[in-house]
């Protein structure tokens, strides 16, 4: 089955600079690839989605990149606020009948202000 | 923008008690799912259901889980007799398609005494 890591497991940035998760993916039927945001007590939220027929993708100060050759994806973000602080999660699927989505083990941001 | 909606936001039981969790899926939604999240760790996946059948499940969801769709707006799950281990953070999720984005419940807190 299915297996995502997730890189680095917290990350600190000065506010304004740039971070950047990364995640890589074992079985190369995966073919979508979202980012969830889970701030403190919450549900997570879909923040950026990729699918596999794409490269790059970009949503104002949020960018997603993948690779499929070597099965990885990040996330970029720029700009950073302190309201980008919150556990970011990667996850993969593929076309399998049951849409089992399989989420790496999640980044702790801190935007220090 | 329609939310999928949890019931009860916290549930307290004894050990070897049966617990119910209740979902409404958004209303033209046709995959839907449980995934639970210990606390601080990954978002974990258990059990997915299409057309009235579960379509997959993880180790997780043993005998001791169930789920049903009683009616055209209900999801739930239910564990049996609850063990200690099983407490944690259990959020439903449903999709529009295979392969979309999924969207996420605010999450049901169990916590099994």
């Amino acid at each position: 089955g299915e297996n995502v890591e997730q890189h680095p497991s917290t990350l600190s940035v000065q506010e304004g600079d740039s971070a950047v998760i990364k995640c890589t993916y074992s079985d190369s039927a995966s073919n979508y690839f979202p980012w969830y945001k889970q701030e403190l007590g919450k549900r997570p939220q879909l923040i950026i989605d990729i699918r596999s027929n794409v490269g790059e993708k970009k949503d104002q100060r949020i960018a997603v990149t993948l690779n499929k050759t070597a099965k990885h994806f990040s996330l970029h973000i720029t700009e950073t606020q302190p309201e980008d602080s919150a556990v970011y999660f990667c996850a993969a699927t593929d076309d399998n009948y049951g849409q089992n989505f399989v989420f790496g083990p999640g980044t702790r941001l801190s935007v220090l202000p | 923008e329609p939310e999928v909606t949890q019931t009860p936001s916290h549930q307290v039981t004894q050990m070897g008690q049966e617990v119910i969790l209740r979902c409404v899926p958004i209303s033209n939604h046709l995959y839907f799912y449980w995934y639970r999240q210990i606390l601080g760790q990954k978002v974990e996946f258990l059990v997915s259901f299409y057309n009235n059948e579960i379509s997959e499940k993880s180790e997780i969801f043993d005998d001791q889980f169930s789920v049903e769709r009683p009616d055209g707006s209900n999801f739930t799950l239910k564990i049996r007799s609850t063990k200690l281990e099983d407490s944690a953070m259990y959020f439903c999720a449903s999709s529009e398609a295979h392969n979309e984005k999924l969207f996420f419940g605010s999450g049901t807190q169990l916590s099994v005494l």
